[in-house]
């Protein structure tokens, strides 16, 4: 099976322009996370969602950054207004939802480096 | 909140020997799952292996294998037979127990460069 399809796999724009990253999880994996690594760093989570409906979004800053997954399958994280400090890694993760599967690791995509200059 | 702490930034070990990477973590949970993750330059996260915080036996995945001190919330990894391909940077993950709801997030350490001498 395909693996969780992540794009753009980089990112350079200057602060204060909007970015959007895209996310394709495994097909029928109902469970979607966003988590932003920096540098040095392990990934902290920003949003989770559940099909469509956003589960867990405490650590999002919503003041710039919104999400969607529209239709429970793809999703969209956007910035807007980038600043320096969101130069990191954005990672897509994807699980089953119910059942022992749940219990398992998740699957990672490749994430998208954003640099911001 | 849970926190995961990995005391090593940096370990280096001879082709084919053993090495073991360190991680602690703290919480007021008393069932949760611990895991351990790898990643490449690549970026893509990997599982490396898998502890249900319940099973007293530890885990172990064919060279991989943990030492889980619950009591102690000690979760080492000991990597056996150590190939280049296992240079990556190593991140120890907690989630608390799936009790029926949705998957909760992963908590992660801040990682460990493992450099393979050859």
């Amino acid at each position: 099976e395909a693996g969780v399809v992540q794009s753009p796999r980089y990112k350079i724009i200057e602060k204060k322009q909007p970015v959007a990253f895209w996310c394709n999880p495994i097909s029928g994996h109902n469970t979607l996370y966003w988590y932003r690594q920096n540098l040095g760093q392990g990934p902290e989570l920003l949003i989770r969602y559940e099909n469509e409906e956003a589960v867990d979004d405490s650590q999002l800053p919503k003041d710039r950054f919104s999400a969607e997954r529209l239709k429970g399958v793809d999703s969209t994280l956007k910035i807007q207004p980038a600043e320096l400090g969101d130069s990191a890694v954005y990672l897509c993760a994807s699980s089953r939802t119910g059942g022992v599967s749940a219990n398992y690791g998740y699957t990672f995509g490749s994430g998208t480096r954003l640099t911001v200059v | 909140a849970q926190t995961v702490t990995q005391s090593q930034p940096e370990m280096s070990v001879q082709e084919a020997e053993t090495v073991t990477l360190s991680c602690t973590y703290d919480t007021s949970e008393s069932d949760y799952y611990l895991f351990w993750y790898k990643q490449p330059p690549s970026r893509q996260m990997i599982l490396v292996i898998r502890q249900e915080a319940y099973k007293q036996q530890n885990a172990t995945e064919n060279r991989f294998s943990v030492n889980f001190q619950k009591a102690a919330k000690s979760f080492s990894l000991k990597i056996s037979d150590s190939q280049l391909g296992d240079a990556a940077m190593y991140f120890c993950a907690y989630r608390s127990y799936y009790s029926g709801g949705g998957a909760d997030g992963l908590t992660f350490g801040k990682g460990t460069h493992l450099i393979i001498q050859p």
